[in-house]
């Protein structure tokens, strides 16, 4: 499977916007583009996903590089609610198992 | 969105019982999986399933077996559970794009 490299953690205010990086430098033509998010205590759950436009939706904005080596996923405005563990996640094609690293840890200072 | 339920939502058992978790989802999705989680680390694969007839293993099958009672029901058994195999465990459906994940069962050995 190819492989996505996010940092461990980052840190946001409330109320500011938050990039969180992704890179797939190994990414084939295939391969969609995943975003999941577990919040505390809970499953995870579907953020948003693409292949090769940037995407939005009410959620949040995924911006793809043109080489697709590297994405971005844009929370226009963080808040409490948040905070989460955020997973970029390569995908094959609809029918392949989601394969899940460790994720970004997103902290939302008040 | 699915509903996705498990049962128990909580578990405690010694070293060698037999156990068993539930997972029941209400809208119809032919795809469903199992997961676990262990502290800090991402979610996974264990054993999925896309469709009654159809069970695949996944990265750490060892130590498990599932049944695909119907299109709703995916049980995951532990045989002979082990302290090891203390973790959490998500149930998940998908169809299209997206996985929709239960909330999760907490299973501690002892």
């Amino acid at each position: 499977d190819a492989k996505t490299t996010q940092p461990n953690s980052m840190e946001s205010n409330e109320e500011e916007p938050v990039h969180l990086p992704c890179n797939h430098s190994t990414i084939s033509g295939t391969d969609y583009i995943h975003w999941y998010r577990q919040l505390p205590s809970q499953g995870p759950e579907y953020v948003i996903h693409g292949l090769t436009s940037n995407v939005n939706n009410r959620m949040a904005s995924l911006a793809i590089a043109e080489d697709r080596k590297s994405s971005t996923l844009i929370l226009h405005r963080a808040t409490l609610r948040d905070a989460a563990v955020y997973y970029c996640i390569l995908r094959p094609s609809g029918n392949t198992p989601l394969v899940f690293g460790k994720g970004t840890r997103l902290s939302v200072i008040a | 969105d699915a509903d996705v339920t498990q049962t128990p939502r909580n578990r405690i058992t010694k070293t060698g019982k037999r156990i068993m978790l539930e997972c029941s989802q209400t809208k119809g999705h032919d795809r469903m999986y199992w997961y676990r989680q262990d502290p800090g680390l991402g979610l996974r694969l264990i054993y999925y399933s896309f469709d009654v007839k159809d069970i695949n293993k996944g990265e750490i099958s060892d130590g498990y077996s599932v049944s695909r009672q119907a299109q709703a029901k995916f049980s995951l058994s532990l045989e002979s559970a082990i302290p090891n195999q203390t973790a959490l465990y998500f149930c998940a459906t998908s169809v299209g794009a997206r996985q929709y994940f239960g909330p999760g069962t907490r299973l501690t050995v002892t």
